[in-house]
């Protein structure tokens, strides 16, 4: 069954760098998310992405967080100078385009610990 | 502003009993609510979905209700066994025509022998 991927399963940073969060997602879905997780906390969308731009954004996605489709497989999350605050775990989700398909399904996550 | 959620952050079953996890939606026009499972150091995983035009969907051992006059979603799971231990969250698909996902705080469901 096809699933998404992602990589790495855990992220190790200083504060300050940029990490480059990466996500395989299901390959004939369309539409692709990236939510976080803090430790104990419930699951917070971050930012929607629908050929190849941003559709919606929370205003936790702010001018250090950006998303790029690369390729026609990978779909990355990039923030650029790392907060203590930015340690989360972050989920890729993937869905089809079907309007009546609107599950998403989740990717395993990465755990991005900044020190 | 939208929101959704939770009733009771843990619930305690012995094996084989029935399970009733719930939750409350703040935001009336969402119109599809969907409950995932996550276990631990896992991404949330899909149990059930539902359509607001439905008061009722049932799977495997699951069945999701929603009450829309009151804002109310629960999911039922019946015969729980060991592996059900996770957290149980609830998710709403808000107002955006790209269909975020706004999640509740979860619920810990913890099986016993």
């Amino acid at each position: 069954e096809p699933e998404v991927t992602q990589t790495p399963s855990h992220q190790v940073t200083q504060m300050g760098q940029e990490v480059i969060l990466r996500c395989v997602p299901i390959s004939n879905h369309l539409y692709f998310y990236w939510y976080r997780q803090i430790l104990g906390q419930k699951v917070e969308f971050l930012v929607s992405f629908y050929n190849n731009e941003i559709s919606e954004k929370s205003e936790i996605f702010d001018d250090q967080f950006s998303v790029e489709r690369p390729d026609g497989s990978n779909f990355t999350l990039k923030i650029r100078s790392t907060k203590l605050e930015d340690s989360a775990m972050y989920f890729c989700a993937s869905r089809p385009r079907d309007r009546e398909a609107d599950t998403q399904y989740f990717g395993p996550g990465t755990r991005l610990t900044v020190l | 502003g939208e929101s959704v959620g939770l009733h009771l952050p843990t619930l305690s079953v012995q094996e084989g009993d029935n399970s009733i996890i719930n939750c409350a939606y703040s935001n009336s026009a969402s119109d599809y609510f969907i409950w995932y499972k996550q276990e631990s150091g896992k991404g949330p995983q899909f149990i059930i979905d539902i359509r607001s035009n439905m008061d009722k969907r049932q799977g495997q051992r699951v069945t999701v209700l929603l009450n829309k006059t009151v804002k109310h979603l629960s999911l039922q799971i019946a015969a729980t066994q060991p592996g059900d231990s996770a957290v149980y969250f609830c998710a709403e698909n808000g107002t955006g025509g790209y269909n975020k996902l706004i999640f509740g705080a979860g619920t810990r469901l913890a099986v016993h022998p």
